[in-house]
């Protein structure tokens, strides 16, 4: 049981660049939720799903996407990134009512 | 709007001291309150509180909800340097979680 796993660990991209931030989890929850993360501050809501084929809009979703195919997958896409966009990225999944299991984070860098 | 507000935003206690941690939130639909223990990585889950006036505790922390007040504090007895860390205080509301901003903790040997 892995739990919330995530890829890269660390990337950095040139200005205007793409790239998808990879997460998966193995415990079959059906939320799933993307959060940025500034150095010194707290955790923002990029996107949420609440199950396969739904998908929703946080405090700060712009300048990405997410899709949700499956249960266990839920990619965020940067589609042309900006210095804004530096920080730290966590994944995470729960069932409704139930503590929620962060991924271990992935670190991006946009020069 | 929801919110959830922690007090106060940083610490700095001596190793042995006890400190309290709080959390005051104001949040439709509330389902849960949730702490987090953040160190240099990902927020790793401590209490889940469903329940005004009962006890969690695990080691030397504990926590407890006001559901009438609308607050929780998180204890730490003797603490050591390894709490040094950010807590976080989360509320379940409907599909998301609402975020405080944290509470830096440093302990001071």
């Amino acid at each position: 049981n892995a739990g919330v796993t995530q890829t890269p660990k660390f990337r950095i991209l040139k200005i205007g660049q793409s790239m998808t931030l990879q997460c998966t989890q193995d415990m079959n929850h059906n939320y799933m939720y993307w959060y940025r993360q500034d150095p010194g501050m707290g955790l923002k809501l990029i996107y949420y799903s609440v199950g396969a084929g739904i998908t929703d809009k946080g405090e700060v979703p712009n300048g990405y996407n997410v899709s949700r195919s499956t249960t266990e997958d839920f990619p965020l896409r940067l589609e042309l990134a900006a210095p804004s966009q530096t920080s730290v990225y966590f994944c995470a999944s729960r069932r409704p009512e139930e503590t929620q299991y962060f991924g271990p984070g992935t670190r991006l860098l946009v020069l | 709007e929801d919110k959830v507000v922690q007090s106060p935003l940083s610490l700095v206690v001596h190793e042995g001291d006890t400190v309290t941690l709080n959390c005051s939130y104001e949040v439709t639909n509330f389902r849960s309150l949730l702490w987090y223990k953040q160190e240099k990585k990902a927020p790793t889950f401590l209490f889940m509180l469903t329940s005004s006036g009962i006890e969690k505790k695990s080691g030397r922390l504990s926590s407890i909800l006001d559901k009438k007040e609308l607050f929780s504090i998180l204890n730490i007895t003797a603490t050591q340097t390894g709490d040094s860390a950010v807590y976080l205080c989360a509320v379940d509301s409907n599909y998301q979680l609402i975020w405080g901003a944290g509470t830096k903790l440093i302990i001071k040997p």
